[in-house]
């Protein structure tokens, strides 16, 4: 069964631009979100999608968005990107978004996207 | 409002020897608990879990965390670290529900040889 895939692993952009990374979760798995990781800031949840709706966004501003497709993939976009938003973007998926109780769900990471601004 | 504090920044043990990292939280709410696992420019893969099943969890590679509710704590412990093991530990709380994880700020092991 294959994990999550994030694309592209790695890219460089300059400040100004725009960036859109995908994530296709798991097979089945209907839960995606999005965590940025930095060395000053560390793991920061972003958003979270659950059949195409979001239910949660994190403390990020407007410039971060993101979206969930009918096959469950996601993309999440940044745009006029700032030298702090180089960071390891992850993406999560699980079956479900509720519950994660002793019956729950197991949240399984991609290994990420490396973004460096420029 | 929920919040994680691993007590140690970097923790250096010889092989063979015991692993104990520490973890306290703080939730509103009922947590769900974990420990991640990242190594060198890789995701996260999941370790164990804690969610109000049994307070002894055991997870893969010989690693396992207990659950005590008086302390707010969730330490992970191994009784003899691998070299293997070197990378970058995270505790977690999430509620009951949802993707919405509160990491730690981590905890680097470092296992001598």
């Amino acid at each position: 069964k294959a994990g999550v895939t994030q694309t592209p692993r790695y890219l460089i952009k300059t400040r100004g631009q725009q960036v859109t990374l995908s994530c296709s979760p798991i097979s089945g798995h209907r839960s995606v979100s999005w965590y940025q990781q930095t060395p000053g800031q560390g793991l920061q949840f972003l958003f979270e999608y659950f059949s195409e709706t979001q239910r949660n966004k994190g403390n990020f501003p407007g410039r971060f968005s993101g979206r969930q497709f009918s096959n469950s993939r996601s993309e999440m976009n940044v745009s006029t990107l700032e030298l702090g938003d180089s960071a390891l973007y992850l993406c999560a998926s699980s079956l479900s978004d509720r519950p994660l109780g002793p019956a729950g769900n197991t949240i399984y990471f991609g290994e990420g996207s490396w973004l460096t601004v420029v | 409002a929920q919040s994680v504090t691993q007590l140690d920044s970097h923790v250096s043990v010889s092989e063979g020897t015991p692993v104990l990292l520490r973890c306290n939280y703080s939730s509103s709410y009922s947590p769900s608990l974990f420990w991640y696992v990242q190594h060198p420019n890789k995701g996260l893969q999941l370790l164990l879990k804690y969610t109000s099943a049994a307070t002894l969890v055991k997870g893969i590679n010989g690693f396992e965390a207990e659950f005590k509710k008086s302390e707010t704590s969730f330490h992970l412990t191994k009784p003899s670290a691998h070299m293997s093991d070197a990378a970058e530990y995270f505790c977690v709380v999430t509620r009951n529900y949802g993707q919405n994880f509160v990491f730690g700020p981590g905890t680097r092991l470092s296992v001598l040889p």
